[in-house]
């Protein structure tokens, strides 16, 4: 089984502040990959979907690369707000359907 | 609807009770996916439906958890003889193909259903 990594497991910075969340994967096979957002007592929202043949995707203050070669995503989150403070998932789909989780990124941005 | 259901949000039961879970996905999704969370640890992949094909049950970690879709919709999770360990959030979430969905955000998921064994 794909095994997912993210780094860090926690993160605290002050508002404003520009970062990068971390996922790594064992095997290049993917068919795409996906990161959510977790709130607290909520289901997951998905932000960004990048399929294999692409490189990334942007929506808004986000940006997410995919390196299948060295089998790692990169979440960027452009001038951090407090509303961003959430848990940040990363998943890998090796099928095109059952989704492989990473533990997550729990973030807190502070006013 | 407009997004993913599940009830209940919170059930409590006792240790070797059975237990349903409900999903209502979004209407014209054909995908339709179980996942667990369970403290401390990532999501986990139980069951996937795509339409009237057989579903995917790899991932149910034991013969006391079933799930079915009926007509194409609405999905009941089961899980029978409960024990303490099967206490997490169980998610679900549907899609509207295989790749991943419709637009560019792939899945969309429910609010979760937390099931507490004691």
């Amino acid at each position: 089984k794909q095994e997912v990594t993210q780094i860090p497991a926690a993160l605290s910075v002050p508002e404003g502040e520009n970062l990068v969340l971390n996922c790594s994967f064992t095997d290049s096979a993917i068919y795409n990959l996906q990161w959510f957002r977790q709130d607290p007592g909520k289901g997951l929202t998905s932000l960004l979907l990048i399929q294999s043949s692409q490189r990334e995707q942007t929506s808004g203050r986000l940006n997410a690369s995919l390196d299948k070669s060295s089998g790692r995503s990169t979440l960027y989150i452009a001038a951090s707000q407090p509303g961003d403070s959430a848990t940040y998932l990363c998943a890998i789909s090796p099928s095109g359907y059952a989704l492989n989780f990473g533990k997550g990124t729990s973030l807190l941005v502070t006013p | 609807g407009a997004g993913v259901s599940q009830s209940p949000s919170n059930k409590v039961t006792e240790k070797g009770k059975d237990v349903e879970l409900r999903c209502d996905p979004i209407s014209g999704h054909t995908a339709l996916y179980w996942y667990r969370q369970s403290l401390g640890q990532g999501l986990e992949f139980l069951i996937y439906f795509q339409g009237n094909s057989a579903p995917d049950k790899s991932g149910l970690p034991s013969d006391r958890f079933s799930a079915e879709r009926t007509g194409g919709s609405v999905s009941t999770l089961t899980i029978q003889r409960t024990q303490q360990e099967d206490s997490a959030v169980y998610l679900c979430a549907s899609s509207s193909r295989v790749s991943g969905g419709q637009g560019e955000h792939g899945y969309t998921f429910g609010s979760g259903t937390r099931l507490t064994v004691v």
